[in-house]
């Protein structure tokens, strides 16, 4: 089944140490992107990937940052996790025209904790 | 500025009752409407979604929500209720002038009581 697989599902860090989530796609989508999730909230948007092109949302912290080396993957990595960054990071993908990028599909999701 | 408002943070049912979680937006134009459900501890699964056409539209796991441009909501609705659509269930909207993104509503979560 065509899917968005996220890795691992849970990750604990130390506060301060880089620390990278991947995600992966078999949807062949043009768009994939990374939200931040704390508990009862709405996902926050972090960044998109058109194709290749990086779209930074204006909020998202200098600590963040992603790469996406081809279609299928996308990575984030939080280069000094700090304890407010203990989170759900959740990978989306869409295709790339309006209105089928509205309908995005979620990966299940990394649990980071940061000790 | 856009928003998406989902008023109950907390609703519970009885299992077999009816269900109805409201959500209202602030946009000029007609967007483009979502419903997703997310189990504990899970990504977002699409329940359903409106770009056009009939206003009363089906999802998956029978629900269905009726958009109403009169009053800027997109209601989601089931008819009767089961234990395991406990969940948080979120709102959310598309609009052109605001390219790819999608503007989350607070999420309601939804209780089950047996």
């Amino acid at each position: 089944d065509a899917m968005v697989i996220q890795n691992p599902r849970y990750q604990v860090t130390q506060f301060g140490k880089p620390v990278t989530l991947s995600c992966s796609q078999t949807l062949n989508h043009n768009v994939m992107y990374w939200y931040q999730q704390k508990s009862s909230q709405a996902p926050k948007l972090l960044f998109h990937y058109y194709d290749k092109d990086f779209n930074n949302e204006a909020d998202t912290p200098d600590n963040f940052q992603s790469r996406r080396p081809n279609t299928s993957f996308c990575f984030l990595d939080i280069r000094s996790p700090g304890l407010g960054d203990a989170a759900m990071y959740l990978c989306a993908t869409s295709r790339g025209d309006i209105p089928s990028s509205y309908e995005q599909y979620f990966g299940p999701g990394t649990r980071l904790t940061v000790t | 500025a856009q928003s998406v408002t989902q008023p109950d943070i907390h609703i519970t049912v009885s299992e077999g009752a009816s269900l109805e979680l409201r959500c209202n937006y602030s946009y000029g134009a007609t967007p483009y409407l979502f419903w997703y459900v997310q189990s504990p501890g899970q990504g977002l699964q699409l329940l359903l979604k409106y770009f056009s056409g009939d206003t009363l539209v089906q999802g998956i796991k029978g629900f269905e929500a009726e958009f109403k441009r009169s009053q800027s909501s997109f209601n989601l609705r089931k008819p009767s209720v089961h234990w395991s659509d406990a969940a948080e269930y979120f709102c959310a909207v598309g609009a052109r002038e605001y390219g790819n993104k999608l503007v989350f509503g607070a999420g309601t979560i939804l209780r089950v009581k047996s």
